[in-house]
């Protein structure tokens, strides 16, 4: 079984920059979650997709969007970097477990650096 | 407001020295609290998930406890492999998204 990978590893852009990071879910999950984790700091939750529509978004500014793939792999595209868009951005993978909270499997991450 | 505070932010141990780290939540209509362990620079990965008070689940040196209020990480004898930050998580938003704790960062000196 295939866990959730994350492209590229390590990532590094100039501030008004647009960036975007890949994600592709574990084996049989077909819903994507987001997370911004900057140093030091639990995880933020940027936005979910399901079967390819937007399903919850945290507080996030709209230069944050994404998209999700009929194969269930997901983009995160940021516009107009800022430095404090520097952070670890976290891509998770879950399935609908039929009543129960969906357990979130994460990705490495992608090391983003806005100089 | 709903919040997660995990305490404390770092504590150091002994190899063999057991200690419990813990999780507060305020969040009404809990649907379940999640602890995940995470290495520098790496993604989380998921230890457990516990759904009701009383419930406890264990794996290796780790057990980990759920009340009405708080969770708690038991560990065992840790070894140094034990060293990571400890994040514990609930679900809001009809169970979408997940709002972590800040984490506690154990470091287990052999």
């Amino acid at each position: 079984e295939t866990g959730v990978t994350q492209s590229p590893t390590h990532l590094i852009k100039t501030r008004g920059q647009q960036v975007t990071l890949r994600c592709s879910s574990q084996s049989g999950h077909n819903t994507v979650s987001w997370y911004q984790q900057a140093l030091g700091q639990g995880p933020q939750f940027i936005f979910q997709y399901y079967r390819e529509e937007e399903n919850g978004r945290g507080n996030f500014p709209p230069r944050f969007s994404g998209l999700q793939f009929p194969n269930y792999s997901s983009e995160l595209n940021v516009n107009a970097l800022e430095l404090d868009d520097s952070a670890l951005y976290l891509c998770a993978s879950s399935s609908p477990s039929g009543g129960l909270t969906d357990t979130q499997y994460f990705g490495p991450g992608t090391r983003l650096t806005v100089l | 407001e709903d919040q997660v505070t995990q305490s404390p932010e770092a504590l150091r141990l002994q190899e063999g020295e057991s200690s419990s780290l813990n999780c507060s939540y305020t969040v009404s209509g809990l649907r379940g609290l999640f602890w995940y362990r995470q290495d520098p620079g790496k993604g989380p990965e998921f230890l457990f998930t516990l759904y009701s008070a009383g419930e406890e689940k264990e794996k290796e040196r780790l057990k980990a406890t759920l009340t009405k209020k708080e969770s708690f990480l038991h560990i065992t004898a840790p070894k140094p492999e034990d060293s990571a930050t400890y994040l514990c998580a609930v679900p809001l938003q009809g169970a979408q998204k997940l709002v972590f704790g800040q984490g506690t960062r154990l470091t287990i000196n052999p």
